[in-house]
């Protein structure tokens, strides 16, 4: 079974540009997530999508941070402009299903590193 | 806000050693608990988790952990580490609240030396 698809893995711009991160999950899994980590720190969840619906986004800076799921497969994570404080990984995780309490796992990718000079 | 507490930042053993990890959380309602694991160069992966039942949970690669109502926590065990074992451990919660989301602590970094 293939693994959660991400890319780029790098990226370095420069404060002010946009940038974009591209996530393909597991094929079937319903929901997507995306986590922001800054070094040091746990991932933070930023959105978190059923299908092609938002479910959660409490923690996205909608002023410069957006996402979108339009088929409900794939996803990409946009930031415009970008700050130096938004250095940091960025992780797309899926699941099977809504509800970690039955037993659904989040499966994570390998994140994209993000600095921003 | 809830909140998940690893008070043990780098953690250095020898090989052999046991390990224990500490976790809290600041929810005190029904909580779902977990302990995630990233080993060098690879992506964060489930090492056990636990929802009800025996508050003790074993996992993959001999881990272990117990979660403690009264005192919140959910503390991670190995009686015997190896190298390999070299990773960052990060212990997170889900509450009613939003049962998907997962709150992170700041993890712990463990070196095992040979």
């Amino acid at each position: 079974e293939a693994g959660v698809a991400q890319s780029p893995r790098y990226k370095i711009i420069e404060k002010r540009q946009s940038v974009a991160f591209w996530c393909n999950p597991i094929s079937g899994h319903a929901t997507l997530y995306w986590y922001q980590q800054i070094l040091g720190q746990g991932p933070k969840l930023l959105i978190q999508f059923q299908n092609n619906g938002v479910v959660d986004d409490s923690q996205l800076p909608k002023d410069r941070f957006s996402a979108e799921r339009l088929k409900g497969v794939d996803s990409t994570l946009k930031i415009q402009p970008a700050k130096l404080e938004d250095s940091a990984v960025y992780l797309c995780a899926s699941s099977p299903r809504t509800g970690t309490s039955g037993g659904g796992t989040q499966y994570f990718g390998p994140g994209t590193r993000l600095l921003v000079l | 806000a809830q909140s998940v507490s690893q008070h043990n930042h780098h953690v250095i053993l020898s090989e052999a050693a046991s390990l224990e990890l500490g976790c809290n959380y600041s929810y005190g309602g029904t909580v779902n608990l977990f302990w995630y694991v990233q080993y060098p160069g690879q992506h964060l992966q489930l090492l056990l988790k636990y929802f009800s039942g025996d508050p003790l949970v074993k996992g993959i690669k001999g881990f272990e952990a117990e979660f403690i109502k009264s005192k919140f926590s959910f503390n991670l065990r190995k009686p015997s580490v190896q190298w390999s074992d070299t990773a960052e451990y990060f212990c997170a919660v889900t509450t009613p609240y939003n049962t998907d989301k997962l709150i992170f602590g700041t993890g712990t970094r463990l070196q095992v030396f040979p």
